[in-house]
């Protein structure tokens, strides 16, 4: 059992490149999120969705786009990388909001 | 709105010595709270939650951790520090009815000889 698998682990882009960050959970979860984490600023939601074609804003959602067309799958998408976006990224799945989230090991990823 | 505040970005406990880690939270219904542990390069692995069930609940690796509704806390608590207990400590709430999870800034938990 996988559980969350993010790819790839390191990522190094310059300003102005879009990138996908790959997200895939094999638990059949309903709830999937995306959130990045700073030094001193905890864990920040960026996108969240709650099923299948189903995604909404979290609290940092500038610079990010989602989309949800399986339930196994959801990825994220920086449009146009910006050094402000050089951070940890973390996504997560829940079968049901009272069993909390399952995380994956992360992306860290450098914007220069 | 939801939100939580983790008082002390660092704590340093004697190996032995009692863990207390606190959590203040605020939440417009009734929230699901959660701790989640954090060890160097890696993911966050829940340590235990309250759902509205029993106010004391008992997590991994020792942990526990009381909801106490007049105070708004849910502080985490272990009677015996170990060094492997060193890590990076999150609180988060969830509120009743929805299924985003809010993270407090975290503890970093020292543990010393």
């Amino acid at each position: 059992n996988a559980g969350v698998t993010q790819t790839p682990k390191f990522q190094v882009l310059k300003t102005g490149q879009s990138m996908t960050l790959q997200c895939a959970q094999d638990m059949n979860h309903e709830y999937m999120s995306w959130y990045r984490q700073d030094p001193g600023m905890g864990l920040r939601l960026i996108h969240y969705s709650v099923g299948a074609g189903i995604t909404d804003q979290g609290e940092v959602p500038n610079g990010y786009n989602v989309s949800r067309s399986t339930t196994e799958d959801f990825p994220l998408r920086l449009l146009s990388a910006a050094p402000s976006q050089t951070s940890v990224y973390f996504c997560a799945s829940s079968s049901d909001r009272a069993h909390g989230y399952t995380f994956g090991s992360g992306t860290r990823l450098t914007v220069v | 709105a939801q939100s939580v505040t983790q008082l002390g970005s660092h704590v340093s406990v004697s190996e032995g010595a009692l863990v207390l880690l606190r959590c203040n939270y605020s939440s417009s219904v009734p929230p699901y709270l959660f701790w989640y542990v954090q060890y160097p390069n890696q993911g966050l692995q829940l340590l235990l939650k309250y759902t509205s069930a029993a106010t004391l609940v008992k997590g991994i690796n020792g942990f526990e951790a009381e909801f106490k509704k007049s105070e708004t806390s849910f502080h985490l608590t272990k009677p015996s520090a170990h060094m492997s207990d060193a890590a990076e400590y999150f609180c988060a709430v969830s509120p009743g009815t929805a299924s985003k999870l809010t993270f407090g800034t975290g503890t970093r938990l020292q543990v010393t000889l």
